[in-house]
């Protein structure tokens, strides 16, 4: 059982290149979660979705797209990167969105736009 | 607009207590998460209260006071593994998780 996976670790990308980032959770959750962390700051919600097929904007939807084909499986895309999205990425899965599930974390991602 | 405040830095000596403390500003209002993150690791969860009072969980203990928008988390018996940052988040009317930017917590021998 393997959790929340994310995939790349790290990633090095020069402006206006694009790239997906890939979620992907065994614990059969309905809900994810895109976030960035930047220091200083707290987590901020990219995207989130409720279910298959389903996609929503969080606080920082700008420059990111998002898609949830499969239950398992959240992408985080970056159509054309720049330096203001070099972050942390961290993708959470939860059951519920209440305090009877919390959100589970993967490792994160690591993004430097040059 | 919504906000949690916590203090940026705090430190404790190992086998002492440590208070960290939470205040917020949400549009509604579903419950507040503690959630421990290690340098270059991920968030875990620590706790969740919902309703006003004292929550204990071994070492570590959560208090909430809904009128007074404010939290602390208290952890007992200061391990040096406990050095971390310590996130307050609440859920707001829309069960999404309005996040403070965490406390560095630096322990010392």
């Amino acid at each position: 059982n393997a959790g929340v996976t994310q995939t790349p670790k790290f990633r090095v990308l020069k402006t206006g290149q694009s790239m997906t980032l890939l979620c992907a959770q065994d614990m059969n959750h309905e809900y994810m979660y895109w976030y960035r962390q930047d220091p200083g700051m707290g987590l901020r919600l990219i995207h989130y979705s409720v279910g298959e097929g389903t996609t929503a904007k969080g606080e920082v939807p700008d420059g990111y797209n998002v898609s949830r084909l499969k239950k398992q499986n959240f992408l985080l895309g970056l159509e054309s990167a720049a330096p203001s999205q070099t972050s942390v990425y961290f993708c959470a899965a939860a059951a519920q969105p209440d305090s009877t599930d919390t959100q589970y974390f993967g490792p994160g991602t690591r993004l430097t736009v040059l | 607009g919504q906000n949690i405040d916590q203090p940026t830095e705090m430190t404790a000596t190992e086998g002492a207590i440590v208070q960290i403390n939470c205040t917020y500003q949400t549009s509604g209002f579903n419950g507040l998460f503690w959630y421990q993150q290690h340098a270059g690791e991920a968030p875990t969860f620590l706790s969740y209260n919902v309703l006003d009072g004292l929550e204990e969980k071994g070492r570590f203990s959560s208090f909430l006071s809904r009128s007074k928008g404010y939290s602390y988390l208290l952890l007992k018996e200061l391990q040096m593994k406990d050095s971390a940052s310590y996130l307050c988040a609440v859920a707001d009317s829309n069960y999404q998780l309005i996040w403070g930017a965490g406390t560095k917590l630096i322990i010392k021998p």
